[in-house]
């Protein structure tokens, strides 16, 4: 089926540091998402992104977080900077429709904040 | 706002046994469900959904899913399990907002372990 990939797959810096996690959507998709699982706990929503723009971001989504996808390349997650609790797995989606289309998850970015 | 619930963390099987995954939600307005599996190392791939119509919906693999208004129930089951069903399952529910936007709100998943 189609794939989202993700790149890096693991991605450690230290505190303070910018990181920008990059994703490849489904080529003919046109909405984006991201999404943040802290290990153990439940994947939780943290922004998505229509037509070059945010659409809805959740309290997750802090200032140091921001999204863009240029001239329809990497759909990124850019974080600046980071934190501690900014240590998740990321994970980018995308979807050809909006509310009940079903949406295509790419592996996650692993990123360890020291 | 809406929650999604999954009661077992962790469900071991037998090959070739039945299983059923569950998940309730909390939500009044206009819902959409959804269920997920995620391979370990692997992104999440979708298995089935509904929104109306008949109750019972197939999936992929020989899964399907059973939604309950009454129950506020949405449960995943499989008649045979095989080795590879092994992996952590998602529910997920999305509420018609406004916004018309879709943000999809998951339950904590649950890990099923087929053993031979």
């Amino acid at each position: 089926g189609p794939k989202v990939l993700q790149i890096p797959s693991h991605q450690i810096i230290d505190m303070g540091q910018m990181v920008t996690l990059n994703c490849d959507p489904v080529s003919n998709h046109l909405y984006f998402y991201w999404y943040k699982q802290i290990l153990g706990q439940q994947m939780e929503f943290l922004v998505n992104f229509y037509n070059g723009k945010v659409m809805e971001k959740s309290k997750l989504f802090k200032d140091q977080f921001s999204v863009e996808r240029p001239d329809g390349s990497y759909f990124t997650l850019k974080i600046q900077p980071t934190a501690l609790e900014d240590s998740a797995v990321y994970f980018c989606a995308s979807s050809l429709g909006d509310w009940g289309i079903e949406q295509y998850f790419g592996p996650g970015t692993r990123l360890t904040v020291l | 706002t809406q929650t999604v619930s999954q009661s077992d963390a962790h469900v071991t099987v037998f090959e070739g046994d039945s299983v059923e995954l569950r998940c309730n939600y909390s939500y009044g307005g206009s819902i959409y469900l959804s269920w997920y599996i995620q391979h370990h190392g692997r992104g999440l791939q979708f298995l089935l959904k509904y929104y109306s119509g008949n109750p019972v919906v197939q999936g992929v693999n020989g899964f399907e899913a059973e939604f309950s208004k009454s129950d506020s129930s949405f449960h995943l089951r499989k008649a045979s399990v095989h080795w590879s069903d092994s992996a952590v399952y998602f529910c997920a529910v999305s509420a018609l907002a406004s916004s018309s936007f879709s943000k999809l709100v998951f339950g904590q998943g649950t890990s099923l372990s087929v053993v031979p």
